[in-house]
């Protein structure tokens, strides 16, 4: 069965405190690593699609890293305004036609002025 | 108008009514999907769209249905709902399922008293 673990579930930091958020994933036949983030209230917002291991991907203080078994995404010192829910996902596509993505649990980010 | 638009943004409905929620893409993609948020949970893919054609549906009870006139609109048909079923249902499209990101909806928030 396909499987996406995210960690820690909650993170709360200082303003400026670099940090990793975690995502590990068995997903048999693996067509990209998605990463989304989501403030309360809205849907999830799209950020990096990640396609192989050792691809990396960058925005603002935002990065995100993909390996065989896991994706990381780093944040470099963060702002107030980065608190949200980060969401991993991982897409399949089995050749009988259109798959969804399986997503992660998230981890909630919080950081503090 | 752009993106995904959801309506309507909150709902509240008694176990025996029947009410739709309704979902259209501006973005010309040929895939569409219901998915639903709960607290602490992943998110659950429930239907998907692929060109109007539904292509998967994880088991999900006969209380939902779906429906997807054109690669534009997608509906889902609610009916004698739980009180389990409260929650966010969100709508997303992609350009190819699996592999290109999902662009989410605002959602609907549910409540079946």
């Amino acid at each position: 069965e396909d499987q996406v673990t995210q960690s820690p579930e909650a993170l709360r930091l200082q303003e400026g405190e670099s940090s990793s958020l975690n995502c590990s994933y068995t997903v048999s036949g693996l067509r990209g690593l998605f990463w989304y983030r989501q403030d309360p209230g809205k849907g999830p917002e799209f950020l990096f699609t990640l396609y192989s291991a050792g691809e990396e991907k960058e925005k603002e203080r935002l990065k995100a890293t993909l390996t065989k078994k896991e994706s990381f995404l780093h944040i470099t010192a963060p702002k107030p305004e980065d608190s949200a829910t980060y969401l991993c996902a991982g897409g399949t596509y089995s050749g009988g036609g259109a798959d969804g993505l399986t997503f992660g649990k998230g981890t909630h980010l919080i950081i503090q002025p | 108008e752009t993106g995904v638009t959801q309506t309507p943004r909150h709902l509240v409905m008694g176990m025996t009514n029947k009410k739709s929620l309704k979902c259209e893409q501006h973005l010309g993609h040929n895939a569409m999907y219901w998915y639903k948020q709960s607290a602490k949970k992943p998110l659950e893919l429930m239907f998907v769209y692929s060109l109007e054609e539904r292509v998967e549906n994880n088991s999900v009870p006969s209380r939902f249905s779906p429906e997807c006139p054109n690669s534009s609109h997608l509906f889902l048909h609610l009916h004698t709902l739980q009180p389990e079923d409260s929650a966010l249902y969100l709508c997303a499209s992609s350009q190819e399922a699996g592999r290109s990101p999902l662009h989410f909806g605002n959602g609907t928030r549910l409540t079946v008293t």
